[in-house]
């Protein structure tokens, strides 16, 4: 069973531009959600999405955005992007929506903004 | 909204002795609660999980966990440290509706001396 793939592993650009992160969950995942790591915030939780509607949502700008597809896949979105945007950010599936249920997280996105 | 604090930001023991890793919660219901461990360019990967059926929780790897409701704390433990035991680990809450996803606390980074 093959795991959560997030697309690409690695990436650069230049602030102001914007960026989009993919992530394809297990087969037969409905959740997926999103987290920010940095060294110095720790993880951070951006948003989570269940069938397609945006369930939760923690405490960033607006320059953060998503979405999920039928098929269960994401994509989020950073607008405008900040030096301080620089993050590894994971992406992480569940079955269904049960706050009890594991979380299988994928490799990450590395992106730098130079 | 809970808090997840975890003492120490790096530990270090010898090969074949006491792992202990500590975690505390702050929330007025005990949440779940989770430890995960993170390896080098690594997603994360669920250790084990407390959801209120058994306070002391047994996980992969030889790990376990024993949740104190009077302490508000979910330390992990292993009897006997391996060298392949070397990574960041993660404490993790999250309140019983998910709405805020995941709260990590800041990680620990066990060091493992031959």
């Amino acid at each position: 069973k093959a795991g959560v793939t997030q697309t690409p592993r690695y990436l650069i650009k230049t602030r102001g531009q914007q960026v989009t992160l993919s992530c394809s969950p297990i087969s037969g995942h409905r959740s997926v959600s999103w987290y920010q790591q940095t060294p110095g915030q720790g993880l951070q939780f951006l948003f989570e999405y269940f069938s397609e509607t945006q369930r939760n949502k923690g405490n960033f700008p607006g320059r953060f955005s998503g979405r999920q597809f039928s098929n269960s896949r994401s994509e989020m979105n950073v607008s405008t992007l900040e030096l301080g945007d620089s993050a590894l950010y994971l992406c992480a599936t569940k079955p269904g929506g049960g706050a009890n249920t594991e979380a299988f997280f994928g490799q990450g996105t590395r992106l730098t903004v130079v | 909204a809970q808090s997840v604090t975890q003492l120490g930001s790096h530990v270090s023991v010898s090969e074949g002795a006491l792992v202990l890793l500590r975690c505390n919660y702050s929330s007025s219901v005990p949440p779940y609660l989770f430890w995960y461990v993170q390896y080098p360019n690594q997603g994360l990967q669920l250790l084990l999980k407390y959801t209120s059926a058994a306070t002391l929780v047994k996980g992969i790897n030889g790990f376990e966990a024993e949740f104190k409701k009077s302490e508000t704390s979910f330390h992990l433990t292993k009897p006997s440290a391996h060298m392949s035991d070397a990574a960041e680990y993660f404490c993790a809450g999250s309140d019983r509706g998910g709405a805020d996803g995941l709260t990590f606390g800041k990680g620990t980074h066990l060091i493992i001396q031959p």
